[in-house]
């Protein structure tokens, strides 16, 4: 998972809380996207990116909020957090050309108890 | 509607015996297909992508997967399962752009007897 950093690994949250996911890389990637992992259900798409300043939802948007302000970095904030966004937060980049790779950062593991 | 099945949630196999995923996408626009395994607690490992070209893809680990456009699948394949091959493995389908908006299957998970 060499170039994407996604912090923190873990972390405790009580409902209602808020909090940012960080998430950057450093191989000029023009894409970027965020996914929430639960069993059972596979990876899902919350918000993804094509460039800075642009952002769209995916598949699973309701409670979370994205901004990219630059190309390395892509954010991800809980505005206020409920026990059913406790999961597991994957990052992912591209460079946008077929048949190059799609990279994931290591994931973060997130509780709102 | 987009879409990647996943048959069989669990599978268990005896180490040395030969292992296919199954793999079903519903997808309205050329396919770019992907296979990743994840171990528990770790993050998503590409065992092998497949863009255009040769429909049989190799991979990392000794895994190959085959695309059949008109069988919608894209199955993986291992001759010999050996025991660290445990984990979890997803299919995932992309559209063209490589944009990293990609839908995943619900993951098979792989249990290997000794």
């Amino acid at each position: 998972n060499a170039g994407v950093t996604q912090t923190p690994k873990f972390q405790v949250l009580k409902t209602g809380q808020s909090m940012t996911l960080q998430c950057a890389q450093d191989m000029n990637h023009e894409y970027m996207s965020w996914y929430r992992q639960d069993p059972g259900m596979g990876l899902r798409l919350i918000h993804y990116s094509v460039g800075a300043g642009i952002t769209d939802q995916g598949e699973v948007p309701n409670g979370y909020n994205v901004s990219r302000s630059t190309t390395e970095d892509f954010p991800l904030r809980l505005l206020s957090a409920a026990p059913s966004q406790t999961s597991v937060y994957f990052c992912a980049s591209s460079i946008g050309q077929s048949g190059n790779t799609i990279y994931f950062g290591e994931g973060s593991w997130l509780t709102v108890v | 509607a987009q879409s990647v099945t996943q048959p069989d949630i669990h599978i268990t196999v005896s180490e040395g015996a030969s292992l296919e995923l199954r793999c079903n996408y519903s997808y309205g626009a050329t396919p770019y297909l992907f296979w990743y395994v994840q171990s528990p607690g770790q993050g998503l490992q590409l065992l092998l992508k497949y863009f255009s070209g040769d429909t049989l893809v190799q991979g990392i680990k000794g895994f190959e997967a085959e695309f059949k456009r008109s069988q919608s699948s894209f199955n993986l394949r291992k001759p010999s399962v050996h025991w660290s091959d445990a984990a979890e493995y997803f299919c995932a389908v992309g559209g063209p752009g490589n944009t990293g908006k990609l839908i995943f299957g619900q993951g098979t998970t792989l249990q290997v007897k000794p």
